[in-house]
């Protein structure tokens, strides 16, 4: 049964520092994984999806790799801002056919001015 | 407007009552599904539906019903509440017609509190 987990489970930062928020799962056999931010009272957002053939996407300050032999990937924030405060969740999605995603249970990131 | 709406965004209500939670869209997606989330367990699928007349149930499906009314409109139903299906709900929809298939597009979330 794939497990994911996301360390650590809180974070926080002075603005303006580079940070790592890091995924980890149990099988290897994944399609691809998504990085979602979460707000409160505004669901989550998807901010970058890594198919399983590839080793990184980049949105912005925003940089996410994979290493699926490993079971590990990371999402890297360059220069946070306080507006970057939020839960960053982590998703794969595995080989079969349901599209079902499993999630970490999240970081919650804190950017102070 | 929001693309994916739930109604309604909280609710408390009893042990044994019958609860409903909506979930509308206006993406034109087929796919639709329900999360529920706890803290420190992320998101768990409770029941996912890729067209209005296949219905799937998902990790933790027991105590819980859905109906797909129509391509729009996805309805998730707890018909004897009990107090530990107090959670977050989310409901999500995703294109499996575009290359962005597999980006799921969530609502707001319903908070259910059950006494």
């Amino acid at each position: 049964k794939q497990e994911v987990t996301q360390i650590p489970a809180a974070l926080s930062v002075p603005e303006g520092e580079n940070l790592v928020l890091n995924c980890s799962f149990t099988d290897s056999a994944i399609y691809n994984l998504q990085w979602f931010r979460q707000d409160p009272g505004k669901g989550l957002t998807s901010l970058l999806l890594i198919q399983s053939s590839q080793r990184e996407q980049t949105s912005g300050r925003l940089n996410a790799s994979l290493d699926k032999s490993s079971g590990r990937s990371t999402l890297y924030i360059a220069a946070s801002q306080p507006g970057d405060s939020a839960t960053y969740l982590c998703a794969v999605r595995g080989m079969d056919s349901s599209y079902k995603l499993i999630f970490g249970s999240g970081t919650r990131l804190l950017v102070r001015p | 407007d929001a693309d994916v709406t739930q109604t309604p965004r909280n609710r408390i209500t009893k042990t044994g009552k019958r609860i409903m939670l909506e979930c509308s869209q206006t993406k034109g997606h087929d796919r639709m599904y329900w999360y529920r989330q706890d803290p420190g367990l992320g998101l768990r699928l409770i029941y996912y539906s890729f067209d209005v007349k296949d219905i799937n149930k998902g990790e933790i499906s027991d105590g819980y019903s859905v109906s797909r009314q129509a391509q729009a409109k996805f309805s998730l139903s707890l018909e004897s509440a009990i107090p530990n299906q107090t959670a977050l709900y989310f409901c999500a929809t995703s294109d499996p017609k575009t290359a962005d298939t597999d980006t799921q597009y969530f609502g707001p979330g319903t908070r259910l509190t059950v006494l």
